[in-house]
């Protein structure tokens, strides 16, 4: 089982709607949780980071954990044309290694 | 600007030549790190420097490969001998080390092998 799963999508959803992005991850252990958003072409960019469980926004954001289930979810709301890029989740490993899944890819449509 | 830059930003290659990259971290940034992303994947990491020592390398890093970091500031990745397998995107990102999990990263260089 790969550390950090992800649904590579496309994932096309209308301008305005909320959208969830989803990751399952392996080890129980692991604290710190990440979501990357990367353009074509360029290279990711951190959008937030959580620890432990929890919630955590950041304007139209919002990252959640829940390690009872390992599963880590991304929610956009007001999705904007702009927002459309891939979306990598990741967290820290028991080696303190950076594990990226491989990517949604969300197509946001005008 | 403060941001991680990359040069060059894309490289293409005949097979068997050798190709540097060159990554300028963010300079507070005493941790940089190297990763290797091809299409439909996650970056994958390849070596990490705290300052100027290189404190880890992974099994995908082959003989081929190497890394510098001379003055604990700007950092080297060097590929001899490229193969065509070596066609991917060289992503460099930097951190503090009490911050692992935060990290910055560039633009990329895209490596074509032909």
């Amino acid at each position: 089982q790969k550390e950090v799963e992800q649904d590579p999508g496309p994932l096309s959803v209308p301008e305005g709607a909320i959208v969830s992005l989803n990751c399952t991850y392996s080890n129980s252990a692991f604290q710190y949780f990440m979501w990357y958003r990367q353009y074509s072409r360029k290279g990711p960019e951190l959008l937030m980071y959580t620890y432990s469980s929890g919630n955590k926004e950041d304007g139209r954001f919002t990252a959640q954990v829940d390690k009872s289930s390992k599963y880590i979810s991304l929610f956009i709301r007001d999705s904007q044309p702009s927002d459309s890029a891939t979306y990598l989740c990741a967290t820290l490993n028991r080696d303190d290694k950076i594990i990226f899944g491989k990517g949604t890819r969300l197509h946001i449509l005008p | 600007d403060t941001g991680v830059s990359q040069n060059p930003r894309h490289k293409i290659t005949k097979r068997g030549q050798n190709v540097t990259f060159r990554c300028d971290p963010i300079s507070e940034h005493n941790r940089l790190y190297w990763y290797r992303q091809t299409l439909g994947q996650g970056p994958e990491f390849l070596t990490y420097f705290q300052n100027e020592a290189q404190l880890e390398k992974s099994r995908l890093l082959s003989d081929r490969f190497s890394a510098e970091r001379p003055k604990g500031s700007f950092s080297t990745l060097e590929i001899q001998r490229t193969e065509q397998g070596d066609s991917a995107m060289y992503l460099c990102a930097s951190s503090f080390p009490g911050e692992l999990y935060e990290q910055y990263f560039g633009p990329g260089t895209r490596l074509t092998v032909t």
